[in-house]
């Protein structure tokens, strides 16, 4: 079945470092890739997301490319901010969203001042 | 816009009793649903997917007769814990997709319901 791997967390930054949390992925046919971000009390939002080989998503100054080749999605923010921290969750899910998703275990972002 | 809400947020319970979580658009119409868990530090996990006015399609391993899900409306989903064991204390995330035909598709998530039983 389909799979989703995802570096464990939590991760601590500084702010304006550079970011990456690195994921890959299993799967049996060519699904969509998304990120999702979980801010503390609040749902999942959707944060990017790509629907097919190299595409690539990008919205607040993160981005995303998918590398068929590679089965990865890392996800990548040049400089962050402290407002960044969160809960990330990289996902994939074939009918570009319609189908249940499936995702990974999450990964703790910490920046600190 | 595209608001999802849960109700409960948390709910404490004794072994044996049912429990119904609610899953609501707020603002949109959902034809589709899904139902997820989480156990701590672990990912979310498909449960189930539910359609409106059809019967909800059940992720392998999960007991339909233990998780009760209806779509009675377009807004509107609930699961139903019955006869809730401490194996069931998870936190229960539901989601709603907005579909095609409309210019944005996506699943909009709620902010989850933890449930505890004793």
């Amino acid at each position: 079945g389909d799979s989703v791997t995802q570096m464990e967390g939590p991760v601590t930054l500084s702010e304006e470092a550079f970011l990456t949390i690195n994921c890959t992925y299993t799967a049996t046919g060519y699904p969509s890739l998304f990120w999702y971000v979980q801010y503390p009390g609040e749902g999942l939002q959707l944060l990017l997301k790509a629907t097919k080989a190299d595409d690539k998503g990008s919205n607040k100054g993160f981005e995303a490319t998918y590398r068929k080749e590679t089965t990865s999605f890392h996800l990548e923010k040049g400089s962050v901010q402290v407002s960044d921290s969160a809960v990330y969750f990289c996902a994939l899910g074939e009918g570009g969203g319609a189908d249940g998703l499936t995702f990974g275990k999450g990964t703790h972002l910490i920046i600190q001042p | 816009g595209a608001v999802v809400s849960q109700h409960p947020s948390r709910v404490i319970c004794k072994s044996g009793t049912s429990v119904k979580i609610e899953c609501r658009s707020l603002d949109f119409q959902a034809t589709t649903m899904f139902w997820y868990r989480q156990f701590p530090k672990q990912s979310l996990m498909l449960m189930a997917t539910s359609n409106e006015g059809s019967k909800a399609t059940y992720e392998q391993g999960v007991e339909k007769d233990k998780f009760l899900i209806n779509h009675a409306s377009l807004t509107l989903s609930t699961l139903t814990v019955t006869s809730a064991h401490p194996e069931d204390s998870s936190f229960y995330i539901c989601s709603a997709f907005r579909g095609a035909g409309l210019s944005y598709n996506e699943q909009f998530f709620g902010p989850g319901t933890r449930l505890t039983v004793l």
